[in-house]
């Protein structure tokens, strides 16, 4: 069964202290990658996507990675607008069609 | 960037009545859009897949009488929750597949109460 798992479930930080976020999987015909900012109340912003281990992708102070098994998202100097939660989906072919199946998230607190 | 909007942002209404959601891409064609729900401190649940021109293909669970969806048009995909009761109380989120690159981009979500 596909399925994705982040961890932590919640993450505080202080401003300026750099952290990495997991995102682990098990699909059949891993399509892609996606990592997703969410605020409260707002649909998932688009951040990256990713095909094929060892890839790298950045974007001003994050970082996505990609192993056979899993996603790093990593935080450099965070600061408090980094705040919120960030999700992970992996792109898997359903019986003729695309769908992302999605983890439960990262809810992300940066303190100033 | 790629743009998703969604009307409306919030609706209330009272049990029985039915609510459409309108999903649009702004700037780029979607052959395929997608309705997820999502509960509170939840993830995003994916309730069907929308194809233009042909019938949504629904998850598990989702019922298709329930949660009527229309994909007219490569840039419009309609949710309709018929004879909504509280519990069709959540967050409900469009999203779209721009056809020329393999991105799939959310619309701002449709927080629907049902009293």
């Amino acid at each position: 069964e596909d399925q994705v798992t982040q961890s932590p479930e919640a993450l505080r930080l202080q401003e300026g202290e750099s952290s990495s976020l997991n995102c682990s999987y098990t699909v059949s015909g891993l399509r892609g990658l996606f990592w997703y900012r969410q605020d409260p109340g707002k649909g998932p912003e688009f951040l990256f996507t990713l095909y094929s281990a060892g890839e790298e992708k950045e974007k001003e102070r994050l970082k996505a990675t990609l192993t056979k098994k899993e996603s790093f998202l990593h935080i450099t100097a965070p600061k408090p607008e980094d705040s919120a939660t960030y999700l992970c989906a992996v792109q898997a072919w359903d019986g003729g069609y695309n769908k992302l199946i999605f983890g439960a998230g990262t809810r992300l607190a940066v303190h100033p | 960037g790629a743009v998703v909007s969604q009307h409306p942002s919030r609706v209330i209404c009272k049990s029985g009545t039915s609510v459409k959601i309108e999903c649009r891409s702004l700037d780029f064609q979607a052959t395929t859009m997608f309705w997820y729900r999502q509960f509170p401190k939840q993830s995003l649940m994916l309730m069907a897949t929308s194809n233009e021109g042909s019938k949504a293909t629904y998850e598990q669970g989702v019922e298709k009488d329930k949660f009527l969806i229309n994909h007219a048009s490569l840039t419009l995909s309609t949710l309709t929750v018929t004879s909504a009761h509280p519990e069709d109380s959540s967050f409900y989120i469009c999203s779209a597949r721009d056809d020329q690159r393999n991105e799939q981009f959310f619309g701002p979500g449709t927080r629907l109460t049902v009293l």
